[in-house]
């Protein structure tokens, strides 16, 4: 079973378009995060949500926006696509509870957005 | 300075070596650390955590920890072919509250036969 998945893995667009991607995870995780990683592979946080309340706001376009339904899903939605949009979009979770061991970062497997 | 900051690589062992990661963060009051490894085209996956001063050893992995000198690292005993990756690490900040991990750069590593 996937513990985190995205959807989809692949997007292809041309710039000025509007998308989304999916992410659900089902390990009963209550924080989820949106991960950018450039071509040069810098990994940046850009939001997370704790039980469905939003907790994490970098210093992003506000052509993006989350949400989140439920603790155990997180979307983001990106208006108005350009060209430094196009980059790899990890979800990833994790439980703020319980002892420090479990309360690491599981990552899903991605979804590369290029726009054209 | 960089938040997180690590050599970018790429560093290059030869099998059964002993490969050195080093990882430095500006916050002192930052509480964890993390080290993850990518490989190409996937997602980052946990190798270690560690929160306390000194060493934790994990099979062939072992982290270091010196809290005074704002310095993590990763070392790989052994290396094999498949541990060439990029390595990530990856820091609580100052302790941020919700689990807020800043990343480093990676360091590509490549294990050579």
């Amino acid at each position: 079973d996937t513990a985190v998945s995205q959807t989809p893995k692949y997007l292809v667009t041309q710039m000025g378009n509007d998308k989304s991607i999916k992410c659900e995870q089902n390990l009963g995780h209550d924080t989820m995060y949106w991960y950018k990683q450039d071509s040069k592979k810098f990994l940046k946080i850009m939001f997370s949500y704790n039980n469905k309340e939003l907790i994490i706001n970098e210093t992003v376009p506000n052509r993006f926006s989350p949400k989140s339904p439920d603790k155990a899903h997180l979307n983001l939605h990106i208006n108005s696509l350009e060209l430094g949009d196009s980059a790899v979009y990890f979800c990833a979770s994790r439980f703020t509870g319980g002892s420090s061991g479990a309360n690491v970062l599981t990552f899903g497997a991605g979804s590369r957005l290029t726009v054209l | 300075q960089k938040e997180v900051e690590q050599n970018s690589g790429p560093l290059s062992v030869p099998e059964g070596a002993i490969a050195s990661l080093n990882c430095t963060y500006s916050d002192r009051g930052s509480q964890s650390f993390f080290w993850y490894r990518q490989y190409s085209g996937k997602s980052p996956e946990l190798i270690m955590f560690i929160y306390s001063n000194g060493d934790k050893e994990d099979g062939r992995f072992t982290a270091q920890l010196n809290k005074a000198s704002q310095y993590v690292s990763l070392l790989i005993r052994d290396s094999q072919p498949s541990d060439s990756a990029t390595y990530l690490c990856a820091v609580n900040l100052g302790g941020t509250s919700y689990g807020k991990l800043t990343f480093g750069q990676g360091t590509i590593l490549t294990v050579h036969p």
